[in-house]
């Protein structure tokens, strides 16, 4: 198993720019979430899905959508890109709907905005 | 709304001591409350806690949940140096229909030869 990979490990864009992230697991994972992680701010949910079509908004949705085709995949969408989206973005999933399992985490993405 | 704090912000000690990490969480639907290591990657999972005063244990690490008091405690005896990392403590919570994993901003602890 591969677990949860993302792609790409780093990004450079510029304000305005548009980009995905993608984040596919392969653990048959009903639960897949997005999280920011600033310095000193923990991680900060951005959207979640407890199953393919179904999405929901985090703490800090603002600027990015989400989708869930498949099982496998959730890509975190930025639409225009702002410096204040300059973070490392981690993808995660769990086996359930959510509450009582862990989750599994990717490697990140560390994406820069200019 | 959830939330999840954690203390201290930061944390130095020596290889040998032993250290008390807290964390503390709003009521509000709670379900369990988990615990990660962060070194320079991704969070690695070290325990989930759903039932009060029931201590989980792995090697040197413990940790225990005060659900009357709505706290969580992570232990570390004998640190070494490798045991620097940020940990966080993360709660599941209810948001609304599904449930939300809310962590707090970590715990920085830096373990010197």
């Amino acid at each position: 198993n591969a677990g949860v990979t993302q792609t790409p490990k780093f990004q450079v864009l510029k304000t305005g720019q548009s980009m995905t992230l993608q984040c596919a697991q392969d653990m048959n994972h009903e639960y897949m979430s997005w999280y920011r992680q600033d310095p000193g701010m923990g991680l900060r949910l951005i959207h979640y899905s407890v199953g393919a079509g179904i999405t929901d908004q985090g703490e800090v949705p603002n600027g990015y959508n989400v989708s869930r085709s498949t099982t496998e995949d959730f890509p975190l969408r930025l639409l225009s890109a702002a410096p204040s989206q300059t973070s490392v973005y981690f993808c995660a999933s769990s086996h359930g709907a959510g509450g009582m399992n862990e989750q599994f985490f990717g490697p990140g993405t560390r994406l820069t905005v200019l | 709304e959830d939330k999840v704090v954690q203390s201290p912000l930061s944390l130095v000690v020596h290889e040998g001591d032993t250290v008390t990490l807290n964390c503390s969480y709003e009521v509000t639907n709670f379900r369990s409350l988990l615990w990660y290591k962060q070194e320079k990657k991704a969070p690695t999972f070290l325990f989930m806690l759903t039932s009060s005063g029931i201590e989980k244990k792995s090697g040197r690490l413990s940790s225990i949940l005060d659900k009357k008091e709505l706290f969580s405690i992570l232990n570390i005896t004998a640190t070494q140096t490798g045991d620097s990392a940020v940990y966080l403590c993360a709660k599941w919570g209810n948001g609304g229909a599904t449930n939300k994993l809310i962590f707090g901003t970590g715990t920085l602890l830096a373990v010197q030869p």
